[in-house]
């Protein structure tokens, strides 16, 4: 699975409830992201990191946050404050952090907001 | 923000059609990236393309990037069972951010 690891691979929460998934890497690679991608819809970046202790909003952050105090681990967490969570959830690394660089995905997690 | 337009959203062939998707955008492109992904599964890298103008091959796939760097289209020879799944193009407009198309969704009639 690219060398990214995601857990679990579904998720159930109630509502009002904070979750965090976990996205861990193996490969020493700078640059980690967060996807969301909802059925029929194409991938949208939600925050991404190019170094430890560093990290960029993407184009849907609100309602989300992330950290990156270590090179290997990048979770994200799903705050109450996000107005429509459930949805399959995509981790990716890079080599490097320039667009040029491919993104090689892990296995997703689905969560599901009851 | 900046978008780039994926068409179609779906396409059903007969096994051995050959299918194209196709990605447009207004603003000149950096470069443009290749993904599948198969049903239940997650995007997996296929291509990049950089320069005006570029083609490239594997085996019956061929990816081509338009002479502005403002559209890009995936060509599939002869479709087989295998080749089931979303294909998605990943844009930059020069910064480190990929946009995602909304993606081809292939179904192969066997």
């Amino acid at each position: 699975d690219g060398g990214i690891t995601q857990s679990p691979k579904y998720l159930f929460r109630k509502e009002g409830q904070n979750v965090t998934l976990s996205c861990e890497q193996n490969l020493n690679h700078d640059a980690m992201y967060w996807y969301r991608q909802d059925p029929g819809q194409g991938l949208r970046l939600i925050y991404y990191s190019q170094i430890v202790n560093d990290f960029q909003k993407g184009d849907i952050a609100e309602g989300y946050s992330v950290s990156r105090e270590k090179k290997e681990s990048f979770p994200l967490t799903v705050t109450s404050a996000q107005k429509n969570p459930t949805a399959f959830y995509l981790c990716a690394r890079s080599v490097g952090g320039s667009s040029y660089n491919e993104q090689f995905f892990g296995p997703g997690t689905r969560l599901t907001v009851l | 923000g900046q978008q780039v337009m994926q068409i179609p959203q779906y396409q059903h062939v007969q096994e051995g059609e050959d299918f194209t998707t196709y990605c447009n955008s207004s603003t000149t492109l950096s470069n443009i990236q290749w993904y599948k992904q198969r049903p239940g599964g997650h995007p997996v890298f296929l291509i990049q393309l950089v320069k005006s103008g570029e083609v490239k091959k594997q085996k019956r796939l061929t990816f081509q990037f338009g002479e502005a760097k403002k559209n890009s289209s995936l060509h599939i020879t002869a479709t087989q069972t295998t080749d089931v799944g979303t294909y998605f193009c990943a844009a930059s407009f020069g910064n480190e951010k990929l946009t995602f198309g909304t993606g081809t969704r292939l179904t192969i009639i066997p």
